[in-house]
């Protein structure tokens, strides 16, 4: 049961167009939303996290939006550029109050975003 | 320089020949962690470590078991392995707190014949 549905598969964009990638969840103990980039034949490495309490979160050209209500999250990269082709993943963890993570983290399924010049 | 170094790259082995990927993390932190990356199902966690000698399995567990005797080392050992054991293993490390994500090795890939 895949607890983070993530979408598109693969998305093409043109350089300087939006890319925007969707996750879903299920579980609404989750509260730590974190975004990863991954480049070939390397492993993931965080680019931005969002926490529930805000709805939008924005760092450079890349941005988080939130909606609570409808346990969806969306990754917004704007300018996009050919440097970005990479494979974006969606995740989610629980954080307990003390604002430390218990440690699990669940990912989506991945988006494979090619950035045309 | 800070980061998790995992052993080996590669590695191919045969049915049921019990095999252990190293993983060895420089930055002191708390939590380490195993994912397999399989095309079209991301990444899953197999097993996860809030610190020495404290573990808990992750979503793919079955056939894999884990260590944490030292804050540095997470091993992953497969005792018994299968062809559907097959995929790209990540070994992960994190501080403890909000904010921190967790950082990757470069990976293991691994073929059961």
């Amino acid at each position: 049961q895949q607890q983070v549905k993530q979408s598109p598969q693969s998305l093409i964009v043109q350089k300087g167009g939006i890319s925007i990638i969707n996750c879903a969840y299920e579980n609404t103990a989750f509260d730590y939303f974190p975004w990863y980039q991954q480049f070939p034949g390397k492993g993931p490495a965080l680019l931005i996290a969002i926490r529930p309490d805000v709805s939008e979160k924005k760092e450079g050209r890349f941005t988080i939006s939130f909606n609570k209500s409808a346990k969806q999250f969306s990754l917004h990269i704007m300018d996009s550029q050919p440097g970005d082709s990479a494979t974006y993943f969606c995740a989610a963890s629980v954080m307990n109050a003390g604002g430390t993570s218990y440690g699990k983290l669940t990912f989506g399924q991945g988006t494979i975003l090619t950035v045309h010049p | 320089e800070a980061q998790v170094t995992q052993n080996p790259r590669y590695l191919i082995t045969v049915t049921g020949k019990k095999l252990t990927v190293t993983c060895s993390q420089n930055m002191n932190h708390e939590y380490m962690s195993w994912y397999r990356q399989d095309p079209g199902l991301g990444l899953r966690q197999i097993y996860y470590s809030m610190n020495v000698e404290v573990t808990d399995k992750g979503d793919v567990p079955e056939g894999y078991k884990v260590s944490r005797k030292e804050k540095r080392n997470f091993p992953l050992i497969l005792e018994s392995p299968s062809p559907n054991q097959t995929s790209l293993y990540f070994c992960a490390s994190s501080m403890r707190g909000w904010g921190y994500g967790y950082t990757f090795g470069s990976g293991t890939r691994l073929t059961v014949v």
